[in-house]
């Protein structure tokens, strides 16, 4: 069965340093792999995705991530947090064997003082 | 904004009672899925439809029903609502039924069961 870890419940990193949310997971395939953003009281946001190619992926606002198979990690990255980048980010994982089923991870709280 | 809407933002009932939600997908998505977030249990993954049909279907109850109508809308249905039951649910669209598309959220519907 498919699932998807974020070890960790919350993230605290002062501004203008670099920061990494984890995540790890587990598909019997391919995985399909996405992170997602969530502001407060808003809906979820897609930041970046991989399907297949080269293993650090680029998205939106400055994050990027590394797709790791031996560790079977997808680690969200960004070079120099921002106060703004404060928000509660989802790691998803979708099996490519032909399941239509996501699984999101339980949710990392990233917290950036300024 | 994502172009995902639902409708209604907020919802009060008492138990036992059935609620219907509403999401209308970004113009050209084929694909409808449904979100239930709550403290306790993070992000679960109800049910996918797609085109019309039904493609997945995750950790929904007995009591939860849903279907996309012709014109790609869908609806949530839930019955005999518990206290439970109360929680944001999220309505989601892809342009695809595949696996390496991204989703785009819909603000949420807010359920509260007194």
């Amino acid at each position: 069965a498919q699932s998807v870890a974020q070890p960790e419940d919350q993230v605290n990193v002062a501004e203008g340093n670099p920061l990494t949310v984890k995540c790890t997971y587990s598909v019997s395939g391919n995985p399909y792999l996405f992170w997602y953003v969530q502001y407060p009281n808003r809906g979820l946001q897609f930041l970046l995705k991989y399907i297949t190619g080269d293993n650090l992926v680029k998205g939106s606002y400055g994050f990027e991530a590394e797709f790791n198979k031996s560790q079977t990690s997808f680690h969200l990255k960004k070079p120099s947090a921002l106060v703004s980048d404060s928000a509660l980010y989802f790691c998803a994982v979708r099996d490519g064997s032909g399941t239509y089923k996501y699984i999101f991870g339980t949710g990392t709280r990233l917290k950036v003082l300024a | 904004d994502s172009g995902v809407t639902q409708t209604p933002k907020h919802l009060i009932t008492a138990t036992g009672q059935r609620v219907t939600l509403r999401c209308s997908p970004r113009s050209g998505d084929l694909s409808v899925y449904w979100y239930q977030q709550s403290l306790d249990q993070g992000l679960q993954f109800l049910i996918q439809y797609y085109n019309g049909e039904e493609r997945a279907k995750g950790n929904i109850l007995e009591r939860f029903s849903a279907q996309q109508f012709p014109d790609l809308h869908s609806e949530l249905n839930l019955s005999s609502l518990e206290l439970g039951d109360s929680a944001l649910y999220f309505c989601a669209s892809s342009v695809l039924q595949g696996g390496n598309n991204e989703q785009f959220f819909g603000p949420g519907t807010r359920l509260t069961v007194l």
